[in-house]
C-alpha cells in the first residue's frame, strides 16, 4: 500500500498571500495524483487531477505540480473561501490512498 | 448533470446490520467504477473499496476486506455498502464517489455523504 504524507499539518496564511502544500508518496505514482478541498460539513471537491490539470470550474489561482513522489499544490492570493482542508490522493495503485490532509487556516 | 444521491443518516446499535445506498444519475452507471470512502469523526479520508457495476467486479482495500460488502444493482443505478454486525468504530461519514476513466483514475463526482452513528 502506498503511503501518502502531506505537510504541513496546518498552514496559517493571511488572505491575499500564497499557500504552498506538499504531498509525498512512499513510491512513485507517476502523475496519478489528485488534490481535493474539503470544507466542514461538505463532501470533498476535486481541484486538480493528473498532478497538474485543474478540474472544471476551478479558479486559476490553484495550481498543481510534481511527478513521481513529490507533489505541490499552490494557492495564489488566498480568498476567504479557500480556507479549508486539502487532501492529496494517489490513484496509481490499489488501494487508492489519501494523504492525511493539510488544514489551511486564517492567520 | 451527474449526481450521486446517498441515503440518509443512520443511528444503529452495535451488532446491528446496515445497508446504505448511492443512487446515480446523469451518466451510464454500468460504465464507471464507484468507490466508497470513509471519514471518521475529525479524521481524514480512507478508500474502502470499489465496484464496477456492469459485472460487479469488486476490489476491497485490505483494511476493509471482510468488514463490509460492496454491491450494485444495475437495474436501478444504485451502489450499496453494507455491514452485518456494526461496531462503535464504524461511526463515520461514508461517501460514494465516481472514477471517471477506469479504476486507476481519480474521483470526480462525490455524493454528499451518509453519516452513520453506532452507539448503545
Amino acid at each position: 500500500e502506498i503511503a501518502m504524507t502531506q505537510s504541513p499539518d496546518t498552514l496559517s496564511v493571511s488572505p491575499g498571500e500564497r499557500a504552498t502544500l506538499s504531498c509525498r508518496a512512499s513510491q512513485s505514482v507517476g502523475s496519478r495524483l489528485a488534490w481535493y478541498q474539503q470544507k466542514p460539513g461538505q463532501a470533498p471537491r476535486l481541484l486538480i487531477y493528473g498532478a497538474s490539470t485543474r478540474a472544471t470550474g476551478i479558479p486559476a489561482r490553484f495550481s498543481g505540480s510534481g511527478s513521481g513522489t513529490e507533489f505541490i499544490l499552490k494557492i495564489n492570493s488566498l480568498q476567504s473561501e479557500d480556507f479549508a482542508v486539502y487532501y492529496c490522493l494517489q490513484h496509481d495503485n490499489l488501494p487508492l490512498t489519501f494523504g492525511g490532509g493539510t488544514k489551511v487556516e486564517i492567520k | 448533470e451527474v449526481q450521486l444521491v446517498q441515503s440518509g443518516a443512520q443511528v444503529k446499535k452495535p451488532g446491528e446490520s446496515l445497508k446504505i445506498s448511492c443512487k446515480v444519475s446523469g451518466y451510464s452507471f454500468n460504465a464507471h467504477w464507484i468507490a466508497w470512502v470513509r471519514q471518521m469523526p475529525g479524521k481524514g479520508l480512507e478508500s474502502m473499496g470499489v465496484i464496477y457495476p456492469d459485472d460487479s467486479d469488486t476490489r476491497y482495500s485490505p483494511s476493509f476486506q471482510g468488514q463490509v460488502t460492496i454491491s450494485a444493482d444495475k437495474s436501478i443505478s444504485t451502489a450499496y455498502l453494507q455491514w452485518s454486525g456494526l461496531k462503535a468504530s464504524d461511526t463515520a461519514i461514508y461517501y460514494c464517489a465516481r472514477h471517471p476513466t477506469g479504476i486507476f483514475s481519480h474521483f470526480d463526482y462525490w455524493g454528499l455523504g451518509t453519516p452513520v452513528i453506532v452507539s448503545t
